[in-house]
């Protein structure tokens, strides 16, 4: 098992533009996560899925932000009409139960920077 | 709302020295925390991680421990070297609602070790 994986590792777009990034959770884990992370900040929650089913967004996840966990394998992350407030890194995370004690696993991130 | 505080912001050690990073949280009522790594640029490696009926979890010359009923833990690093250098970060892990745990993360501490 290589760990949780993402992809691209950067991306630049020009603002007003849609991006899409891709997250592969550690195998049979059935939760992932998604987070942001402003420079000098520490990760903040986005969004949840158990399984293929989203439960928690945060209040940050605008209606331009969308998230799918198709067949409770691979996450995708869309960002519509790009706005440089935007550029940060986006963090993957998996972990492996159903209760709270759980261990958070993170990919190394997709650094996304808004021109 | 959970609040994580590390102190301090950021700390240059010489090689050898022996540090503690420290981390305060506001709501005791946590599952378990974590703390991670985090090179520039890069995602979050896990580094250990002390459920809320543990006191202390070690890991080579790491050794972090849990005050659960103070809000406050510690990462202490034995014989400091320069591949330490990196922004350590502390996550609590607590209920956010709708049967859901999110951690939540500090600004991390960015340790310096100078060779």
């Amino acid at each position: 098992d290589t760990g949780v994986s993402q992809d691209p590792r950067h991306k630049i777009t020009k603002r007003g533009q849609n991006v899409t990034f891709r997250c592969d959770p550690i195998s049979e884990h059935n939760r992932l996560y998604w987070y942001r992370q402003t420079l000098g900040q520490g990760p903040e929650f986005l969004t949840y899925f158990q399984n293929e089913a989203q439960l928690e967004k945060s209040r940050l996840l605008s209606d331009r932000f969308s998230a799918e966990r198709p067949k409770g394998s691979f996450s995708t992350l869309e960002i519509q009409r790009t706005e440089q407030g935007d550029s940060a890194m986006y963090l993957c995370a998996s972990s492996l139960g159903v209760g709270p004690n759980t261990e958070a696993f993170f990919g190394q991130g997709t650094r996304l920077t808004v021109v | 709302k959970q609040e994580v505080t590390q102190i301090p912001a950021a700390l240059s050690v010489p090689e050898g020295e022996n540090l503690v990073l420290n981390c305060s949280f506001t709501d005791s009522a946590i599952y378990n925390l974590q703390w991670f790594r985090q090179d520039p640029g890069k995602g979050l490696t896990s580094l250990l991680l002390i459920q809320s009926s543990q006191r202390e979890q070690t890991s080579g010359r790491l050794n972090a421990s849990l005050d659960k009923s103070s809000g406050r833990s510690t990462l202490y690093i034995a014989a400091s070297q320069p591949g330490d250098s990196a922004t350590y970060l502390c996550a609590v892990r607590s209920y956010s609602g709708a049967g859901s745990y999110q951690l939540t993360f500090g600004k991390g501490t960015k340790l310096s070790v100078i060779p």
